[in-house]
């Protein structure tokens, strides 16, 4: 089974600090993604990769910045926290291909910003 | 653009069923249906392609209208079990590879 793994259930942050969350998955997937999911709006697209070295802006990247310097491993940072990036953050990896495969999750990482 | 579905939440009593929609303002590839549990990552239902091909588990049931930008989510002789947040994603045209969410529908089974 694929697995999709995230640093932290549980992280508490300050405002102004540089923080990052790191996501693994052990597939060889080429494909992660990054989300944030708040109640009544979902989860919406922070930023995505196809493969080493190469992101895409989602639809919210405002505020956040990704690396991923191998395929295993897809990093999202907030470079300097706000209290209105606290959220859950999950990250997602589907098959090679992407399209028309299903994406599998994380179990997220509940992010509180103080 | 995010996808609209409804409703946004439903109760029902076991064995009663329920439809879930989701609708879009752009022309779709595909839709991808997700079901999270409370405090699990989201689940992976269904896909359901441009042109009719569907993908997914055997006890769910989807359509997918491609004129009308929408697809409908079956969920039949419900069990306690099928208590959660449901989520469509839309691949568009536009937006290219990537899945856009919509805000959810919560469902809720009692006995």
């Amino acid at each position: 089974d694929v697995k999709v793994t995230q640093s932290s259930r549980y992280l508490v942050k300050r405002t102004g600090e540089k923080v990052f969350l790191e996501c693994v998955q052990d597939m060889d997937h080429e494909n992660m993604f990054w989300y944030r999911q708040d109640p009544g709006l979902g989860l919406r697209l922070i930023y995505f990769s196809y493969d080493v070295k190469m992101k895409e802006k989602g639809d919210i990247p405002e505020g956040y910045s990704v690396s991923r310097e191998k395929k295993e491993r897809f990093s999202l940072i907030l470079e300097s926290a706000s209290t209105n990036q606290t959220s859950m953050y999950l990250c997602a990896s589907p098959p090679a291909g992407g399209r028309y495969n299903e994406q599998f999750f994380g179990p997220g990482t509940r992010l509180t910003v103080l | 653009q995010q996808p609209v579905q409804s409703p946004q939440a439903v109760i029902l009593r076991e064995g009663e069923d329920a439809v879930i929609n989701c609708s879009s303002s752009k022309a779709l590839y595909s839709v991808h249906w997700y079901r999270q549990k409370h405090g699990e990552a989201p689940v992976f239902l269904m896909i359901l392609l441009k042109g009719g091909e569907q993908k997914g588990h055997e006890k769910i049931s989807a359509s997918f209208n491609e004129k009308k930008q929408q697809s409908s989510l079956y969920l039949t002789a419900s069990q306690l079990s099928y208590s959660g947040t449901y989520f469509c994603g839309t691949e568009t045209v536009e937006y290219g590879n990537k899945l856009v969410f919509g805000a959810g529908t919560i469902l809720r089974v009692k006995s």
